[in-house]
Parts: C-alpha cells; structure tokens; sequence
C-alpha cells in the first residue's frame, strides 16, 4: 500500500514568491496534518483537518499561508508570497483517527533566496 | 505548559555498540508517548508507541522504557548498526479539548554510528 505522498520534494524559489505543496494521504485516513521542521528541531503543527475540515489552524500564519483539503482527500499547503524565514522541510501525515498512529511524506524542503 | 525535552542533542558511538536516549515530558493528560526514527532527508517513521499501562516496549533492537511517575522514557539500540545513523523524536500527545489530541514533538537526538 503506498504511503503518504508529497510533492514536490525540493523546491527553490526567490523571496516573495508564490509557492504550493501537495499531499496524498494513506487511503482510508481522515486526519491529515501539515508540520514544518526547522533544521534540528521538531516538527511543528501548521493545520490539521478531519475529512475536509480544518480542525486546528492556531498555528498557521494565516497572512501569506493557506490550505485546502477538498474532497477530504489530498491537500494543497500554499505560502504566498515566500520569505526568507519560511525555508524549512513541510512535512505532511495522515491517522486513521486523530488518537492513531502518524505517518509522514518524506517531506517537501524549500528554499527562499 | 506542555513540554518534551531530550537528552542528549546529539550522540556518537562505535558500530556494535549499545546506546540509551533520554526523554522528560511534562505533557498532562498524558495518554501514550511515541518514538520515532528520522533519517536525515526523509519523514519521521513510528518506532514504538507506548501507553500508559506500558513500561517496556521492544521493537527488534530498539526498547523503550517509560516512567509515568517520573515522566520519563527511554530509548535503548542494541548492537548498534550503521543504519541507526538518524534523530531519534519522542512525541507525547495532550488532550486539546472537544474529543481531540495534539501531539507535542521534542527536538529530538541525531545518532551518529561510525564503523
């Protein structure tokens, strides 16, 4: 069965671009989760949703990030515009309940200039 | 507040040998604690979750232990392998209110196994 799937996995771009991630969680799971991981630090909760709503968004700099989870199935993480302190790895995970088990994309890590 | 601290930052041992990374969390209410392994460049993988009936939990050549009156677990690797090269993450959820968890990660420990 494949995992949780994200894309892209690299992306560079300059300061005050636009940029977007996708995500395709297991099958089957309801709860999906954005994180973003600094380097040499935990993972750190942007926005989970249950199905398609959007259940814990305290985190999330609502001023340049969005997301959307239509359908309840995969999700898109947009950042517009980018700043240099927004490069990080954006990690996605899926649970079959919010009590369950995580598990992550490999991530997505970008790069502002 | 609601806190996973670890210990140590990073560590770097001989291949074959045995090693143990510590825990401290002050999560309440706490209803299990989680570790997991993150290769450098990819996503965290679940290693063990551990609930609060638990004190010892293996997983091949990882064990982990927990304290749930001290708050405090452990992870211990056997017979070190060079692919135990990694940041090793304990997670601990807390009760957020409306029947929901969220998950409070530590910084984690970056393992170094050199031959």
């Amino acid at each position: 069965e494949a995992g949780v799937v994200q894309s892209p996995r690299y992306k560079i771009i300059e300061k005050k671009q636009p940029v977007a991630f996708w995500c395709n969680p297991i099958s089957g799971h309801n709860t999906l989760y954005w994180y973003r991981q600094n380097l040499g630090q935990g993972p750190e909760l942007l926005i989970r949703y249950e199905n398609e709503e959007a259940v814990d968004d305290s985190q999330l700099p609502k001023d340049r990030f969005s997301a959307e989870r239509l359908k309840g199935v995969d999700s898109t993480l947009k950042i517009q515009p980018a700043e240099l302190g927004d490069s990080a790895v954006y990690l996605c995970a899926s649970s079959l309940l919010n009590t369950g088990e995580l598990f992550f994309g490999e991530g997505s890590r970008l790069t502002v200039l | 507040k609601n806190q996973v601290e670890q210990s140590p930052q990073s560590l770097i041992i001989l291949e074959g040998k045995n090693c143990t990374l510590q825990c401290n969390y002050t999560v309440s209410p706490f209803s299990n604690l989680r570790w997991y392994k993150q290769d450098t460049g990819r996503g965290p993988v679940s290693l063990t979750i551990m609930t609060f009936s638990e004190n010892t939990k293996s997983n091949g050549r990882y064990t982990a232990t927990l304290d749930a009156d001290t708050k405090q677990s452990s992870l211990h690797i056997t017979a070190s392998q060079l692919s135990d090269s990694a940041s090793y993450i304990c997670v601990a959820p807390f009760y957020s209110g409306a029947g929901s968890y969220q998950l409070t990660f530590g910084k984690g420990t970056k393992l170094s196994v050199i031959p």
